[in-house]
């Protein structure tokens, strides 16, 4: 069994909908969780975080955490052509652990 | 610039020969961690350190790799007599264990192609 599993991709979606990514993890033990964002060619970039069961909110963005069901997801609202991009969840236990990602892409 | 600076950021290198990278964190995180990363995959976690301690080296780093951090400041990685599957994006990261900071940031990579 993986660390970490994110649902599988490409997923597309028009501009301005939502967007709505998945990650399941292993580790019980897992404190914190992480979503980063990677463009092409380019390092990831850390876009949310959330340590605690519920949702967080920034902006466009709400992570949510179910740490019984293991489960933590990332919505993006009103998904702009800029959010076309990789998106890694990351986990951190004693260390950090990545999905393989999930590719979104913003249709205009 | 207080971000994670690695260096070089492209590396072009023939089978068989010795390359290091070197990655300087942010000043104040104590916890360095290497990752490798190749097309459409995420970052595969291959070592990290509290300080100068190097506490977990993945199962799948050949005796090829090792690392070090001697001083718990800037860290090395090397590959010795590297293969074409070597080449990838080497990604390294810094984070506090603070209690009021636990997020990695990450240089920007370097990318290694084996000729």
């Amino acid at each position: 069994q993986k660390e970490v599993e994110q649902n599988s991709g490409p997923l597309s979606v028009p501009e301005g909908a939502i967007a709505s990514l998945n990650c399941t993890y292993s580790d019980r033990g897992s404190q914190s969780f992480f979503w980063y964002r990677q463009y092409s060619g380019k390092s990831p970039e850390l876009i949310m975080f959330i340590y605690s069961n519920g949702d967080k909110e920034d902006g466009r963005f709400t992570a949510q955490l179910n740490k019984a069901s293991q489960y933590v997801s990332l919505l993006i609202r009103d998904s702009q052509p800029s959010d076309s991009a990789t998106y890694l969840c990351a986990v951190l236990a004693y260390k950090l652990s990545f999905g393989a990602g999930t590719t979104v892409t913003v249709r205009a | 610039d207080t971000g994670v600076s690695q260096d070089p950021r492209h590396k072009i290198t023939k089978r068989g020969q010795n390359v290091t990278f070197r990655c300087d964190p942010i000043s104040e995180h104590n916890r360095l961690y290497w990752y490798r990363q190749t097309l459409g995959q995420g970052p595969e976690f291959l070592t990290y350190f509290q300080n100068e301690a190097q506490l977990e080296k993945s199962r799948l780093l050949s005796d090829r790799f090792s690392a070090e951090r001697p001083k718990g400041s800037f860290s090395t990685l090397e590959i010795q007599r590297t293969e074409q599957g070597d080449s990838a994006m080497y990604l390294c990261a810094s984070r506090s264990t603070g209690p009021t900071n636990t997020e990695a940031f990450f240089g920007q990579g370097t990318r290694l192609t084996v000729v």
